[in-house]
């Protein structure tokens, strides 16, 4: 299994700033996603971080809100931009193997005031 | 789009009684299915999964679920609860080939001791 972590694990922003998770994986791996877990719900897909090319965002997030990096493929970042409260969540980086099992970092508690 | 329903939202037992906690999939071809488990403060694990053969499958600390496929569910089971197993309980199916899970809202499972 993959060993994920999460930077920072958790953090309180003013409304209108951006906050930057990083994402970093012990090993290398192809598939990398990203979640959001907002509070009393489940997880919902954000988008899939390609190595080398834009990510693939779901129905309802844009690149311009989520701006997501893969530079390599142990590492990404995931951008909150112009953040209001209702961005307050909590933000998963997973990974998936060829079995298509997924492990998942820590997350990120984001809170924005 | 496929969907996931997990219909019991908060589950209380004692220890040592019976727990099934129900998952129902709405996609009626091949399936993938999942249940992963977030402990208190911990990251999500996997607990079992099923891709194809043995619909009953067994899992990590006595968990078992079985796939029924003419009722599209994935019930999760455990013969006698401990304490150690409160946590919240997630059921997920693969997305097709993209890789990501997507998952059902959730059942929170509190055993007292």
């Amino acid at each position: 299994s993959a060993v994920i972590s999460q930077k920072p694990s958790r953090d309180i922003c003013q409304r209108g700033t951006s906050l930057t998770i990083q994402c970093q994986v012990d090993s290398q791996v192809t598939m990398m996603f990203w979640y959001r877990q907002q509070p009393g719900q489940s997880l919902t897909l954000i988008a899939t971080a390609n190595q080398g090319s834009e990510a693939t965002y779901e129905s309802g997030f844009v690149i311009d809100k989520f701006p997501i990096s893969r530079p390599n493929l142990t590492f990404s970042t995931l951008t909150v931009s112009n953040m209001s409260p209702e961005d307050s969540s909590i933000y998963l980086c997973s990974v998936a193997n060829s079995n298509y099992e997924q492990y998942f970092g820590p997350g990120t508690r984001l809170t924005v005031t | 789009a496929q969907s996931v329903s997990q219909h019991n939202h908060h589950v209380i037992l004692s220890e040592a009684a019976s727990l099934e906690l129900g998952c129902n999939y709405s996609y009626g071809g091949t399936v993938n299915l999942f249940w992963y488990v977030q402990y208190p403060g911990q990251h999500l694990q996997l607990l079992l999964k099923y891709f194809s053969g043995d619909p009953l499958v067994k899992g990590i600390k006595g968990f078992e679920a079985e796939f029924i496929k003419s009722k599209f569910s994935f019930n999760l089971r455990k013969p006698s609860v401990q304490w150690s197993d409160t946590a919240e309980y997630f059921c997920a199916v693969l997305r097709g080939s993209q890789g990501n899970l997507i998952f059902g809202k959730g059942t929170k499972l509190s055993v007292k001791p």
